[in-house]
């Protein structure tokens, strides 16, 4: 059921940019992308999300492909809390209208000092 | 912003013993929660979505006999692991939809089952 294909891991210098990949090639016209991370045994954090215009809020910015097949979770200026792990979800319609996230497996970022 | 508030954050159990988990939207009514187990290095796998005042809607594979979930109120849905057993022992995370919000994720419960 999984629809985003993820890195399992990354690193990155403190201080720059962190630039994470997502592949969802089978994403429908009105499944939004979202973007969460998660500390250590501690639940998911929401980041940011779009449908097709790219995103930018105090966290993070997301840049969406024109095809929607896959996106770019950027974090600006990365810092050693950033050290995280981030999932790439795409909001499933279901039968009745509702929504469900299904998460991928998520890319383990590692802020280098 | 919304907040959700998960009890316990941990709890350990007897096997055949069952275990409640409650999930509270302080802030804000959800009409839906969703309840989400984690195992060790891996991602979360949606298990159910809880509709306040309705049944709930279980994924393909998981016994809605064993994990029995209630939502009566707009504020409150639990999460009742029967007769649980040491494969059940994982973490369990709950999540509510708010309109402004999006969904926002409780701090999860670590059930062991011993």
């Amino acid at each position: 059921d999984a629809k985003t294909t993820q890195p399992t891991s990354m690193d990155c210098a403190e201080g720059r940019a962190a630039n994470l990949p997502c592949n969802h090639s089978t994403i429908s016209g009105n499944e939004y992308v979202y973007w969460y991370r998660q500390i250590h045994s501690q639940g998911p954090q929401y980041i940011i999300h779009g449908l097709k215009n790219n995103e930018t809020n105090e966290m993070a910015s997301l840049i969406i492909t024109e095809d929607r097949k896959s996106s770019t979770l950027i974090l600006p200026h990365a810092t050693l809390r950033d050290t995280a792990v981030y999932y790439c979800i795409v909001r499933v319609a279901r039968m009745d209208s509702s929504y469900k996230l299904i998460f991928g497996s998520g890319t383990r970022l590692l802020v280098r000092p | 912003g919304a907040v959700v508030s998960q009890h316990p954050s941990w709890v350990i159990c007897k096997s055949g013993t069952s275990v409640k988990i409650e999930c509270r939207s302080l802030d804000f009514q959800a009409t839906t929660m969703f309840w989400y187990r984690q195992f060790p290095k891996q991602s979360l796998m949606l298990m159910a979505t809880s509709n306040e005042g309705s049944k709930a809607t279980y994924e393909q594979g998981v016994e809605k006999d064993k994990f029995l979930i209630n939502h009566a109120s707009l504020t409150l849905s639990t999460l009742t692991v029967t007769s649980a057993h040491p494969e059940d022992s994982s973490f369990y995370i709950c999540s509510a939809q708010s309109t402004g919000y999006g969904y926002t994720f409780g701090s999860g419960t670590r059930l062991t089952v011993v």
